[in-house]
This record gives C-alpha cells, sequence and structure tokens, in this order.
C-alpha cells in the first residue's frame, strides 16, 4: 500500500506565473482534497475533488483549479501567482462512501513566490 | 458550519511532565474530530480520531483525548512527554455529510530536557 505522494516537494516562481503541483492518491483512494497552509497557520481547505469532479470548495478564488484523473491522481493549478501565494499545499486523499473515512496527507509542496 | 479554536498557540514543556492541549470546536451538526501532529518540514500525521462510541481515544504513543459535546472540547493530554513528542499539534472538524476538514491555527509544543 503506497501513501500520498507529492511533487515536487520546493518550488521557486515569480509573481504573475502559473504552477502545477500533483499528487498521488493512497491506493484505494478515490477522493483527493487540497489545503494551503501558509506560515505559522492550519491548513485551509481549497477543493476536493470525488470521481474526476469538484464536489467541494473553499474560499479560494477561480484562478485555483484542479484536475483529478481517472487513476485518482491530481493536479493543483494556481494562475497570476500572488506573492500571498507562498505557502505549503497539502494533498490529501480518503475513500468517499464509508462512514469512518479519514484523510492521509502527503509531505507538501513548499511554494515560494518572489 | 465548523470552526475550532486551540487556546494556546506554544505550549513548553519539560520532558516527562504532563501535557494538556486544549482544543474547542462550533458546530450546528455532529461531528468527527481529529489530531494531528506535523513535524518540521513534513506533512500531517493522524494522531487519533474520534467518530462514535467511547468518548476516550488513544493513539498509539500514549497521547489521549476527550470528546465532551457539552463543553464541545476534544483536548489532548499526554501524562509523560518526550524530547521526540516537539512538533506542532492541529486539532480538526469534520461535518457531519462533507470530507472538508476545518483545522485550528495549531498549537506548538516544545518538549525541553
Amino acid at each position: 500500500e503506497t501513501g500520498v505522494t507529492q511533487s515536487p516537494t520546493h518550488l521557486i516562481k515569480t509573481r504573475g506565473q502559473q504552477v502545477t503541483l500533483r499528487c498521488s492518491s493512497q491506493s484505494g483512494h478515490n477522493t483527493v482534497s487540497w489545503y494551503q497552509q501558509a506560515l505559522g497557520q492550519g491548513p485551509q481547505f481549497i477543493f476536493q475533488y470525488y470521481r474526476e469532479e469538484e464536489n467541494g470548495r473553499g474560499n479560494f478564488p477561480p484562478r485555483f483549479s484542479g484536475l483529478q484523473f481517472p487513476n485518482y491522481s491530481s493536479e493543483l493549478n494556481v494562475n497570476a501567482l500572488e506573492l500571498d501565494d507562498s505557502a505549503l499545499y497539502l494533498c490529501a486523499s480518503s475513500l468517499s462512501g464509508t462512514s469512518a473515512t479519514e484523510a492521509f496527507f502527503g509531505q507538501g509542496t513548499r511554494l515560494t513566490v518572489v | 458550519a465548523q470552526s475550532v479554536t486551540q487556546l494556546d498557540s506554544q505550549v513548553p514543556v519539560f520532558e516527562e511532565a504532563p501535557v494538556e492541549l486544549r482544543c474547542n470546536y462550533s458546530s450546528s451538526v455532529s461531528v468527527y474530530l481529529f489530531w494531528y501532529v506535523q513535524y518540521p518540514n513534513q506533512g500531517l500525521q493522524l494522531l487519533l480520531k474520534y467518530l462514535s462510541g467511547s468518548t476516550l481515544v488513544e493513539s498509539i504513543n500514549g497521547f489521549e483525548a476527550e470528546f465532551n459535546k457539552s463543553q464541545t472540547s476534544f483536548h489532548l493530554r499526554k501524562p509523560s512527554v518526550h524530547i521526540s513528542d516537539t512538533a506542532e499539534y492541529f486539532c480538526a472538524v469534520r461535518g457531519g455529510g462533507s470530507e472538508k476538514l476545518v483545522f485550528g491555527k495549531g498549537t506548538k509544543l516544545t518538549v525541553n530536557p
């Protein structure tokens, strides 16, 4: 059983650029969620994907978008990067449809916008 | 909507001392409650969870938490901490029907020799 893996681990981008972060779900999981963790803060929910469709979104602008693929891996895309987008981005996978589901997190991607 | 308040941003303790990290939540629906631990430069690891049943839940490394519905609390305790417990601890809530986790701001536990 493989865990949740994210790539890259670190990334530096310039303001205004676009970035794509990737996540491979834990084997057997069908739901992926993305969180943004700013320095010194708790993770904030960005959105969730289930069966390749977004089925929940937090208070983030449309320039944050995502995809989920048939193998349940996922991408987070951020357009027009701003300095405040600098954060640790966490991916979590879970198995929907069960009452006792729990989320398993990856190690995160540290994004720095300069 | 749910919210989580972690009352202490930093908790310094000496090794082998007891510790309590406080967590209060707000929700209009029944919830599931979680504690996650984050070591420096790492992701989140699930420490323990309350889904239903016994209000006292335990982890394999000696932590325990008690769900108190009347006080809307889910405090984390350990009777004797180790240096290796130094980390940031996050309390999280998930409302019935949703898999979105709402996190507190975290409590940084520092265990000193």
